[in-house]
Order: structure tokens, then C-alpha cells, then sequence
């Protein structure tokens, strides 16, 4: 089963909006991770979340994490057209596994200027 | 500079010739990984490792092979590559602490099986 999963698939914004996107997961996590990535490179670490925490904020970043509905959301305000790539969230802990982090499949965010 | 690095950055070779995807990181990282990313899968992890000669299978280890002889190397070993491991390859390092923590991630390996 997909542990990680977005929604929406893709997003497209106008400058200045603010763009959420949503993560659901399936099993019991420690940390949730969100990371972006610009077309065909290397994923960039934004921002964790550990299994007690509800909420955390980082620059225009802010996510949220509901263990018991099993998801979280990212938030970024003011967009800027240079926020434009895919954002994924990432789970450790599934499939009975601490050791293995499972990927969603994103959500491609465009943002117009 | 902390990085993790691979090599080579692109790759099309012919199905059944044997290849390595090398991976190093500079950062004293216990945790290494290997994931693939594929279009409308995402990324889809393949082999981790906790330690020196310490590896488990990911969600799709199936025709990889990986080593970790040391620290800041995991190699990434197709024996007998075919068509369908045509991907983009990418290796990550990190911690583990209170779970998986930050992990960092290297350039990516475009790889053609013909």
C-alpha cells in the first residue's frame, strides 16, 4: 500500500497566493518529511515533523501533522513564481519498518508570476 | 561542502551488461539509501543501509544489489540490467534518531536500458 500520499496532484497559483497541500498516510509514523523537488533534480529537505508534534513552522513554511486522521499539510504562503516544483511528503516507520522512508507521489505546484 | 555524490550522472547501456552506481557522502552519515523515481510512481525505495555491512530491502529491491564496505560509500549493483530499471536513481544519506531524520540527497543518475 502507498504510505505516503498528496493531494492535489497539481496546483497552479498566482504569485502571492498561498498554496497548501495535503499528505495521508496509512500506518504509525516517528517523523514525516517534506521535501522538494525541481524538475529531474535532486529532492531538497524542507521541513520535519515528529509523531508528537502538531504543527511547525519554518520561514513561509508551515505544516501540520493530525496523527489521528493520519495526514498533514503544507502550507506556503506568498508564493513566489521561484517555488514552482514538486513537493512530496515522506513517512518512516511503514510497514512496520523504522528504517525505510516511503514517498508519496507528489504534488506538482505551479506558481504564475 | 556536505554533499552526497554519484556517479555516473548518466548511463545507457544494453540489457544484461553489469553496471555500478557509485555513491559517496562526506557528512559521517549512518543511514544510506537508494531510491528510483519513476513517472506517476514517485520515489520508490530500493535498498537502505543502517550501518557499515548493515543493508535491508526497500519496497522494490528486485535485480539490485547494493554493498556498504564503508561509511561514506553504497554502492548501487544492477548484475543483469533490462528495460525496466530505465529510471532516474537517486542516493540519500542521513541520521537516525528519534526516527529517520533529515535526509540528504545526491544529484541523480539517469539510467537507459536498451
Amino acid at each position: 500500500s502507498q504510505q505516503g500520499e498528496e493531494d492535489p496532484q497539481a496546483l497552479s497559483i498566482q504569485e502571492g497566493e498561498n498554496a497548501t497541500m495535503n499528505c495521508s498516510y496509512k500506518t504509525s509514523i516517528n517523523n514525516l518529511q517534506w521535501y522538494r523537488q525541481n524538475s529531474g533534480r535532486g529532492l531538497v529537505h524542507l521541513i520535519l515533523i515528529r509523531s508528537n508534534e502538531r504543527e511547525k513552522h519554518s520561514g513561509r513554511l508551515r505544516v501540520t501533522l493530525d496523527t489521528s486522521k493520519k495526514s498533514s499539510s503544507l502550507l506556503i504562503t506568498a508564493s513566489r513564481a521561484a517555488d514552482t516544483a514538486s513537493y512530496f511528503c515522506a513517512t518512516d516507520g511503514s510497514g512496520g519498518s523504522n528504517y525505510k522512508l516511503t514517498f508519496g507521489k507528489g504534488t506538482l505546484l505551479t506558481v504564475n508570476p | 561542502e556536505a554533499q552526497v555524490t554519484q556517479n555516473p550522472r548518466y548511463l545507457i547501456t544494453v540489457t544484461g551488461k553489469k553496471l555500478t552506481v557509485t555513491c559517496s557522502q562526506n557528512m559521517n552519515h549512518e543511514y544510506m539509501s537508494w531510491y528510483r523515481q519513476d513517472p506517476g510512481l514517485g520515489l520508490r525505495q530500493i535498498y537502505y543501509s543502517m550501518n557499515v555491512e548493515v543493508t535491508d530491502k526497500g519496497d522494490v529491491p528486485e535485480g539490485y544489489k547494493v554493498s556498504r564496505k564503508e561509511k561514506r560509500n553504497f554502492p548501487l549493483i544492477l548484475e543483469s540490467p533490462s528495460p525496466n530499471q530505465t529510471s532516474l536513481y537517486f542516493c540519500a544519506s542521513g541520521l537516525y534518531d528519534r526516527g529517520l531524520e533529515t535526509q540528504y540527497f545526491g544529484p541523480g543518475t539517469r539510467l537507459l536500458v536498451l
